[in-house]
């Protein structure tokens, strides 16, 4: 199964309004990260918050991670109908960073 | 900078028809190099991942396999497909825990 589970599947906003998309997960991990992707394309990343971190941002993004609850959200602030896309969480598992763990993303539709 | 080239972008092959896909990056040496998939509307399964030449590990048995012939290349492929290996194939590399992406290649087995 997968490490990261992304709440909700899909979700959809009117311009201006903000995004806030939550991913869960299992096991200890070493940092979580947010990507996008539009349709069709590549991933692109987005922010990476450490374990020992709680919260991070970065222009209109802004992370939080709770580890005690195992748990993370993406806030995009004002949104855009260029924010459209699909999101997704991974987890570091391993201390080396060889390998991230994806969920199955949250579908951001935003209407202009 | 660093890049990194995915190809062909699209397929489309018979069942039990060989595939090749690869995918090169430039501007770095050594990557941790990577081979996803992601089914329509779903997240990404690590198939392969590289830590250097001639080093491949696989993390789902299937009916793919991964080589890395030089440093920057990495390259899919399979004797035979079967219908259940269409899907969206992403190559990456990575840098300090941070992937980064090709722009994809889909394969459709029909």
């Amino acid at each position: 199964s997968q490490q990261g589970e992304e709440d909700p599947q899909a979700l959809s906003i009117q311009e201006g309004e903000n995004a806030t998309m939550n991913c869960s997960y299992k096991t200890s991990i070493n940092n979580l990260q947010w990507y996008r992707q539009n349709s069709g394309r590549g991933l692109v990343h987005l922010i990476l918050i450490r374990s020992n971190e709680r919260e991070k941002h970065s222009g209109r993004l802004r992370v939080t991670l709770d580890t005690s609850k195992k748990s993370s959200s993406l806030l995009i602030t004002a949104s855009r109908a260029a924010d459209t896309a699909s999101y997704f969480c991974a987890t570091d598992l391993n201390n080396a960073g060889n390998m991230l763990t994806f969920g199955g993303g949250t579908r951001l539709m935003v209407k202009p | 900078s660093q890049t990194i080239h995915q190809w062909p972008a699209t397929l489309v092959q018979p069942v039990g028809s060989p595939l090749s896909l690869e995918c090169t990056v430039e501007g770095t040496s050594n990557p941790n190099l990577y081979w996803y998939r992601q089914a329509a509307g779903r997240g990404l399964q690590l198939l392969f991942y590289s830590v250097g030449i001639g080093q491949i590990s696989s993390e789902v048995p299937q009916n793919l396999s991964a080589s890395r012939p030089q440093d920057r290349q990495f390259i899919l492929s399979s004797k035979k497909l079967l219908l259940s290996d269409s899907g969206f194939y992403l190559c990456a590399w990575s840098v300090k825990g941070e992937l980064f992406f090709g722009e994809g290649s889909r394969l459709t087995v029909l």
